[in-house]
């Protein structure tokens, strides 16, 4: 069964301190690594894809990096509008879009 | 360009009832996915719909049944409402039945009492 695990559920940084999220995934042939930012009462926003070992993409303050097992996102001096929780989801080969999601890190940036 | 947009927002049931929920895709999307997202967890995959036709489920008893229609707005119904189904309904749309990119929506916020 696929599975996603994120760490940690919760991260405190003060504006300015840059920390990394991690994800771990386990899925039956990767098609693709997903970054999503979720506020409250609303649903994910869509930051980022991996598609292989190696690659990189960057938005701003973020930017998301994937091994054969993991994936980091970076956040580079955040502000507290960064503050959110942001969600890994992995999506597995099949003949339809399965998408598996980790529970997510709840990231508050204090000013 | 239109987002994804789900009604109602918020609602309220007792254990036992049925319930619907909506959900109008994004502009040019064919394919609607569902998901149920309790408190403080990621999203569960529902199931997902692709020209009309069910094609993906997740582990989710019968009893969570859906539509999409011909111009690929969809609805989630559930029957014989339990109160673990309380949750945060998301409905997300992408351009096709293998596209991984998804657009969601607010979310339908469900109490079953």
């Amino acid at each position: 069964e696929d599975q996603v695990t994120q760490s940690p559920e919760a991260l405190r940084l003060q504006e300015g301190e840059s920390s990394s999220l991690n994800c771990s995934y386990t899925v039956s042939g990767l098609r693709g690594l997903f970054w999503y930012r979720q506020d409250p009462g609303k649903g994910p926003e869509f930051l980022f894809t991996l598609y292989s070992a190696g690659e990189e993409k960057e938005k701003e303050r973020l930017k998301a990096t994937l091994t054969k097992k993991e994936s980091f996102l970076h956040i580079t001096a955040p502000k507290p509008e960064d503050s959110a929780t942001y969600l890994c989801a992995a999506s597995s080969s099949g003949g339809y879009q399965k998408v598996t999601f980790g529970t997510g890190t709840k990231l508050q940036v204090i000013p | 360009e239109t987002g994804v947009t789900q009604s109602p927002t918020h609602l309220i049931k007792t254990r036992g009832q049925q319930v619907t929920l909506r959900c109008s895709s994004q502009s040019g999307h064919n394919t609607v996915s569902w998901y149920q997202q309790a408190l403080g967890q990621g999203p569960q995959f529902i199931f997902q719909y692709y020209r009309e036709e069910e094609n993906g489920r997740g582990n989710f008893p019968p009893r969570f049944s859906g539509l999409q229609f011909p111009n690929y707005s969809s609805e989630l119904n559930v029957n014989a409402l339990e109160l673990d189904d309380s949750a945060l309904y998301l409905c997300a749309s992408s351009f096709s039945g293998r596209s991984e990119k998804l657009f969601f929506g607010s979310g339908t916020q469900l109490s079953v009492l």
